[in-house]
This record gives structure tokens, sequence and C-alpha cells, in this order.
């Protein structure tokens, strides 16, 4: 399986903060890597696929960028309701993986 | 609009079968390339894929959990069936199921979700 390592696990940031996410692969994975975006209790978000292309309904502050093996995922200016846990998963080889999430903190 | 909704016990024995349904509404299982998966999400932990059944009936396991799953669809009901053998106190978790529109497997609908407590 390929192994996709998120880091940071967790960060602490303010309103208006730009925040970076990044996301590693084993191998390369091309650009089938996807962002989700999961609070507390609840099923997780889509926002971005194919690594740079935004979800439908989501927000211009969050974009998607890499290729091959190393991706990220950055917020321009945090808002409140972006507090919240995310992954990375790709799907350019089975099984699909997710990393380990990173829990994006007040 | 497209909605998923598991259905399913809250609680089962270990060794227990469990057997979990995905009623979906807004698309088709036997439109091209549209899929349906089954994720889980042990408590505090990341998110783990299970399976997926594609329109063809093309189905895709966790090489880790393959000899215990088994994934099926009854496209007139517009459900996807997930069964999972000999259960085991590791196996509690949230379990979603969630739509792709694509081959390429991105999961842009979820249901809320299915609490699975495995317990004596």
């Amino acid at each position: 399986d390929i192994q996709m390592t998120q880091s940071p696990s967790s960060l602490s940031a303010s309103v208006g903060d730009r925040v970076t996410i990044s996301c590693r692969a084993s191998q390369s994975v091309s650009t089938y890597l996807n962002w989700y975006q999961q609070k507390p209790g609840k099923a997780p978000k889509l926002l971005i696929y194919g690594a740079s292309s935004l979800q439908s309904g989501v927000p211009s502050r969050f974009t998607g960028s890499g290729s091959g093996t190393d991706f990220t995922l950055a917020i321009s200016s945090l808002q409140p309701e972006d507090f919240a846990t995310y992954y990375c998963q790709q799907s350019s080889i089975p099984p699909p993986t997710f990393g380990g999430g990173t829990k994006v903190e007040i | 609009q497209i909605t998923l909704k598991e259905s399913g016990p809250t609680l089962v024995k270990p060794t227990q079968t469990l057997t979990l349904t995905c009623t979906f509404s807004g698309f088709s299982l036997s439109t091209s390339g549209v899929g349906v998966g089954w994720i889980r999400q042990p408590p505090g932990k990341a998110l783990e894929w299970l399976a997926l059944i594609y329109w063809d009936a093309d189905k895709r396991y966790s090489p880790s959990l393959k000899s215990r799953l088994t994934i099926t669809k009854d496209t007139s009901k517009n459900q996807v069936v997930l069964t999972m053998t000999n259960m085991d106190p590791v196996d509690t978790a949230t379990y979603y199921c969630a739509h792709t529109p694509s081959i390429a497997i991105r999961l842009d609908y979820w249901g809320q979700g299915n609490l699975v407590t495995v317990s004596s």
C-alpha cells in the first residue's frame, strides 16, 4: 500500500493566518491526490481533488498544489469555521489510502 | 441532491458478523464511473478505506481486510451492503459510506456515519 504522511500532525493558528499542510506519498501518485476537512462528530468533506481542483462550493481560500510525491494544502486566510482536521488521500494505486490527519487548532 | 445514509447495529459481539446498509438517493449506481465505498474511523483516529463497488459491479477491497469483507449492491433499491465477519473490539469505529463520481476515487458525498461498538 502507498503510505501517506502528513505534517505537521497538529498546528496552532489564529484567524487570518495563512496555513499550509504537507502530505507526502511513499511513491508517486501523479496528481491523484484529494484533501478532506473533518469537523468533530461530522463526516469528512471533500475540499480539493486531483491535487489542485477546488470542489464545488468550497471557498477559494483553499488551494492545493503538488504532484508526484509531495503535496500542499494552503488556507490563505484562516476563518473560524476552518478549525478542523484535514486529511489527504491518494487514489492513484489501489487501495486508496489516507494520511494520518492534521488538526488545525486555535 | 445526493444523499447517503448508513444503517445497521450500534453494538455487536466479538466474532459476530456486521452488516451495514448504505441507502442513497440523487444518483444511480448504474451510471458509468460511479461508485459507493465504505470508510471507517476508530474513535480519535484516522480514516481507513474498506471497500468500494462500482457501477459495473467491479469490487475493490482493502488488502488487509479482504478476507473479512463483502460488498454488494442492489441498484433497484439504491442500496449498498457491507458485511464484515469475525468482528473484534479493534473494529470499533464509525463506519461511513460515500459516493465517488469517477474511477479515480474522490469521495464527494458522505453519509453521516454509523458508530459500531464491538463488545461482549
